[in-house]
């Protein structure tokens, strides 16, 4: 079973249009992290929040870390098709040198 | 700045086979290093991982192997492929300490026939 739980699986919107991806867990995390992905490719970190609460903007990005930092959410403003890629969320915990991934939610942008 | 290296880009080998994947970190020192299996447009699934040299942890039991010869070279082996071996792998290294963030080489496409 996925300790992180990414929902929704698949989402296709026009250009322009806002979109919201979910990362939920009953677990506590330390930080968690959001990955891009692109075909034939490795992720590329987007972003690390490590603070319950804590909201990062990254130009049209906004992450969202839970107060009780078991959950997150990243919202794209007016998506681009350059905003195409599977989107990855990754929790980490104290003393562990693992990161735990959820299973990904492939993002599509059309023109 | 660091780089990480990761070959072949593809490969695709024959049932029964034995296989060698290679990964190589530059610009750090003592790096955690992990390999991930990814199938097509999913999550990723840790395989091994490694805090140091000759220092191997295996999360999924299978019949691949890891080994980590020199501080920033790990390897990925397998003595006999099976047809569910295929899939995307993926490198990655850390700094030490595992709220790090990851970064990921370009991974290898595995085709096994």
């Amino acid at each position: 079973t996925q300790l992180l739980e990414q929902s929704p699986q698949f989402l296709s919107i026009q250009e322009g249009e806002n979109l919201t991806v979910y990362c939920n867990s009953s677990s506590v995390f330390s930080s968690l992290q959001w990955y891009r992905q692109e075909p034939g490719e490795g992720p590329v970190l987007l972003v690390t929040v490590v603070t319950g609460g804590e909201v990062k903007k990254l130009k049209r990005l906004t992450f969202q870390f839970g107060d009780a930092r078991k959950d997150s959410s990243l919202h794209i403003t007016a998506a681009q098709p350059g905003d195409t890629g599977l989107y990855l969320c990754a929790g980490a915990r104290s003393n562990d040198y693992k990161l735990s991934f959820g299973a990904g939610t492939t993002v599509t942008v059309r023109a | 700045s660091q780089t990480i290296h990761q070959w072949p880009a593809t490969l695709v080998q024959p049932v029964g086979s034995p296989l060698s994947l290679e990964c190589t970190v530059e610009g750090t020192s003592n790096p955690n290093l992990y390999w991930y299996r990814q199938a097509a447009g999913r999550g990723l699934q840790l395989l091994f991982y490694s805090v140091g040299i000759g220092q191997i942890s295996s999360e999924v039991p299978q019949n691949l192997s890891a080994s980590r010869p020199q501080d920033r070279q790990f390897i990925l082996s397998s003595k006999k492929l099976l047809l569910s071996d295929s899939g995307f792998y993926l490198c990655a290294w850390s700094l030490l300490g595992g709220t790090q963030p990851q970064h990921f080489g370009d991974g290898t496409r595995l085709s096994i026939l």
